[in-house]
């Protein structure tokens, strides 16, 4: 248990419809990253928050925006979701900015039908 | 641009040594680290190397060379639980921190006894 928490774990939903997906990261820890990984695929980085703020974007669509709040716990919101967009997304936290140890959540995994 | 390769798949028989090797090409270049993902798990990480030479942890060894843009995971007396997907990815310099990861497509180590 890398102390990373995700909610929901599954998630099945529509074509055109809006999810949002929850992390904590571990107690302590001010950075939160967030990764999308597709069917035998590697992890894409989406995008990076520290304390509040958003510090590294990735491969991230338009429809997905993210934010962290003042609690450090982070959202990553899938708009118009297409059937592309089913993929295990990912949490990852890490204590400083850009630390060499990225503790990932256990996922959420997102069926679009 | 960037880019990782990383054998798509290695076979080992159980208490052998296996080495996965990862090439990259990006600017920017801060670190090489490796994680470990079982079957629809959290990928953990394994190890980090930002200096040149070899890291060792346990079974697991991983090097670097920075001047040939190549590194390598070594997983000594395999066990069966070592069968996962086995992913290189490269720490670089982003707006001034070393904050993202890009992964490679990972290995899938299969280990037989």
């Amino acid at each position: 248990d890398s102390g990373v928490t995700q909610t929901p774990k599954h998630l099945i939903t529509a074509t055109g419809q809006r999810v949002t997906l929850r992390c904590s990261p571990r107690s302590g820890d001010l950075s939160v990253y967030w990764y999308q990984q597709s069917l035998d695929q590697g992890l894409q980085f989406l995008i990076q928050y520290y304390n509040g703020e958003e510090r590294a974007k990735g491969n991230i669509l338009e429809r997905f925006s993210a934010q962290q709040f003042p609690d450090l716990h982070s959202e990553l919101n899938l708009s118009s979701l297409e059937l592309g967009d089913s993929a295990l997304y990912f949490c990852a936290s890490s204590v400083v900015e850009g630390g060499e140890t990225q503790y990932f959540g256990p996922g959420t995994r997102l069926l679009v039908l | 641009g960037q880019s990782l390769e990383q054998p798509s798949e290695v076979t080992a028989v159980e208490g052998a040594i296996v080495q996965i090797n990862c090439t990259y090409q990006t600017s920017g270049f801060y670190g090489l680290s490796w994680y470990q993902q079982h079957d629809g798990g959290a990928p953990t990480f394994l190890s980090y190397n930002a200096l040149d030479g070899l890291e060792e942890t346990g079974r697991f060894s991983s090097f670097l060379s920075r001047s040939d843009s190549y590194g390598y995971l070594l997983l000594q007396e395999l066990q069966m639980k070592d069968s996962a997907s086995y992913f290189c990815a490269v720490r670089k310099w982003s707006s001034g921190s070393a904050r993202q990861l890009t992964f490679g497509s990972g290995t899938q180590l299969t280990v037989l006894p």
